[in-house]
């Protein structure tokens, strides 16, 4: 079984550029949400990706967007990057969109704004 | 303000000695809730979950104790072995909040050898 997979695992950008990172779902997962987590604090929820739609979204500005594809695969997307911006982004997988289905996570995306 | 909290930030263990880590949550209305393991460079891990219809539930070496009346919530590691240090986090899944889970802080277990 081919757990969640992110790519790339680091990445430094400037302030005002656009970014994009990706995210390939544990085998048999439909559901993939994204998370921002910042040094020494938990993730915070960004949002969750559910039939190529967006299914919940956190309290994120709407420069963070989102795709989901139909192999269930998903991109994250910030414009106009912020030095706020420099944090671990996570992507974790599930099931399926219900609450009580555990999400998995990938080793993330380390972005550095410069 | 976030709901879900930790009572310590850090916690230091000898090896082969239990592990108590506590979590405590403020909304009533939270009915899932997972408990995690991040090491440095690493995701969260997948330990346990349980769900409000329960109290206790076990898994290889590691107990979640579910307490709602004080909405309370502890994870239990037996015999703790150096590859346990991490940070754990509890993370809570809210009724009707589109299904995303609000984490804690986080307590950095270390064991000793």
């Amino acid at each position: 079984e081919t757990g969640v997979t992110q790519s790339p695992t680091h990445l430094i950008k400037t302030r005002g550029q656009q970014v994009t990172l990706r995210c390939s779902s544990q085998s048999g997962h439909n559901t993939v949400s994204w998370y921002q987590q910042a040094l020494g604090q938990g993730p915070q929820f960004i949002f969750q990706y559910y039939r190529e739609e967006e299914n919940g979204r956190g309290n994120f500005p709407p420069r963070f967007s989102g795709l989901q594809f139909p192999n269930y695969s998903s991109e994250l997307n910030v414009n106009a990057l912020e030095l706020d911006d420099s944090a671990l982004y996570l992507c974790a997988s599930s099931l399926g969109p219900t609450e009580d289905q555990p999400q998995h996570f990938g080793d993330g995306t380390r972005l550095s704004i410069l | 303000g976030e709901s879900v909290g930790l009572h310590l930030p850090t916690l230091s263990v000898q090896e082969g000695d239990n592990s108590i880590i506590n979590c405590a949550y403020s909304n009533s209305a939270s009915d899932y809730f997972i408990w995690y393991k991040q090491e440095s460079g690493k995701g969260p891990q997948f330990i346990i979950d349980i769900r409000s219809n329960m109290d206790k539930r076990q898994g290889q070496r590691v107990t979640v104790l579910l307490n709602k009346t004080v909405k309370h919530l502890s994870l239990q590691i037996a015999a703790t072995q150096p590859g346990d240090s991490a940070v754990y986090f509890c993370a809570e899944n809210i009724r009707g909040s589109n299904y995303k889970l609000t984490f804690g802080k986080g307590t950095l277990l270390t064991v000793n050898p």
